[in-house]
């Protein structure tokens, strides 16, 4: 079994570059997440989808977008990639209260 | 505005003995709580789970507890291993709301 999986692992991008960042579950979720965990902050909530088409906004969504045209899918998108972008972003995803998460993508912005 | 709190960064227990990780939350919606296990380069996996309704939820070594007057939870791990040498995250979520919100994370370090 999959489960999540995100491409890609580790990205270094400029500032101002943008880049997408892929998840993909394999396990019929309606549930899709984007995380990031930064040093003593814990796990933050990026943006969310309930279902196919569907997105909404998280807990620190500005400089971030996302798109959920496949229910198996959710695509995080850096449009102007910022320093304080730099993170690991992890996706999850859930049918219950319980969510799965990805192995992590580790983000540098220079 | 931190609604979960995760106030000891750090925990070093000694291998065998038990290992105690305490999480408060400040929002009174909350009715589901989870606790999961996050190694280096890897995503954080569930561990153990609670619902309002329960004080305390028992998985072979790990028991969560929980004081829903004291808005706090605690995960015991006993005896402990030096494979639950982690990060140990608390979360919570409204059910129905599919959200979950997580503390900061304790690391915890077993020490043989």
């Amino acid at each position: 079994n999959a489960g999540v999986t995100q491409t890609p692992k580790f990205r270094v991008l400029k500032t101002g570059q943008s880049m997408t960042l892929l998840c993909a579950q394999d396990m019929n979720h309606e549930y899709m997440y984007w995380y990031r965990q930064d040093p003593g902050m814990g796990l933050r909530l990026i943006h969310y989808s309930v279902g196919e088409g569907t997105t909404a906004k998280g807990e620190v969504p500005d400089g971030y977008n996302v798109s959920r045209l496949k229910k198996q899918n959710f695509l995080l998108g850096l449009e102007s990639a910022a320093p304080s972008q730099t993170s690991v972003y992890f996706c999850a995803s859930s049918q219950g209260a319980v969510a799965f998460f990805g192995q992590g993508t580790r983000l540098t912005v220079v | 505005d931190q609604q979960v709190k995760q106030n000891s960064p750090s925990l070093s227990v000694q291998e065998g003995r038990i290992s105690i990780l305490n999480c408060d939350y400040t929002n009174s919606m909350f009715d589901y709580f989870l606790w999961y296990k996050k190694y280096p380069a890897e995503g954080p996996t569930f561990l153990i789970s609670i619902s309002s309704i329960k004080d305390k939820n028992e998985d072979g070594r790990f028991t969560v507890f929980l004081n829903k007057s004291a808005k706090h939870l605690s995960l015991h791990i006993v005896p402990s291993q030096p494979g639950d040498s982690a990060v140990y995250f608390c979360a919570a979520s409204v059910q129905g709301a599919q959200k979950l919100v997580f503390g900061q994370g304790t690391r915890l370090t077993i020490n043989p």
